[in-house]
């Protein structure tokens, strides 16, 4: 079956630290999308990446980075220089044409 | 930039017919998506609307009109699942932008 995964589910970070979240897709899209939600919110875009080697910033890019070695895989990393990490956090494949597909999502906790 | 408003609620009674609409304001625009999303979940796909008119999908119906900047989607026969927050997005080559997301409440 074709889709996203998304792993941890649950991660809990402490001040400070950096951690990496894992986006994997075998749908065969080129394009990769990082969102963050906050309780109540829609989605921002954080990153995405049109093709493999190369990604665009979205609207809140500050204190993350991203980068797309493979076209299956696009892990994000939450660093230090972002103030309020806490939120969920969710990928997502497209062709461009089609539907939009997400993975589960990894709700992301700063102790 | 992107500028797009929906409804922050919306309550419905179950069984009645509800529209949501959504309206943008885009420096570049290809088609709109609608979701749909349950407390704590992904998002799953309702419809992509890319040129003018209505797209029926069982209950669910999704109209854009690209002209006015304007789009709604329509729920009938509500039931209490249907109980979600509603996003619509805009694409512009390959970057979305959502808005901010309809709450929708079916009561019995």
């Amino acid at each position: 079956d074709g889709g996203i995964t998304q792993s941890p589910k649950y991660l809990f970070r402490k001040e400070g630290q950096n951690v990496t979240l894992s986006c994997e897709q075998n749908l065969n899209h080129d394009a990769m999308y990082w969102y963050r939600q906050d309780p109540g919110q829609g989605l921002r875009l954080i990153y995405y990446s049109q093709i493999v080697n190369d990604f665009q910033k979205g609207d809140i890019a500050e204190g993350y980075s991203v980068s797309r070695e493979k076209k299956e895989s696009f892990p994000l990393t939450v660093t230090s220089a972002q103030k309020n990490p806490t939120a969920f956090y969710l990928c997502a494949s497209w062709d461009k044409y089609n539907e939009q597909f997400f993975g589960p999502g990894t709700r992301l906790t700063v102790l | 930039g992107q500028n797009i408003d929906q409804p922050t609620e919306m309550t419905a009674t179950e069984g009645a017919i509800v529209q949501i609409n959504c309206t943008y304001q885009t420096s570049g625009f290809n088609g709109l998506f609608w979701y749909q999303q349950h407390a704590g979940e992904a998002p799953t796909f309702l419809s992509y609307n890319v040129l003018d008119g209505l797209e029926e999908k069982g209950r669910f119906s999704s109209f854009l009109s690209r002209s006015k900047g304007y789009s709604y989607l329509l729920l009938k026969e509500l039931q209490m699942k249907d109980s979600a927050s509603y996003l619509c997005a805009t694409t512009n080559d390959y970057k979305l932008s959502f808005g901010a997301g309809t709450t929708v409440t079916v009561r019995a």
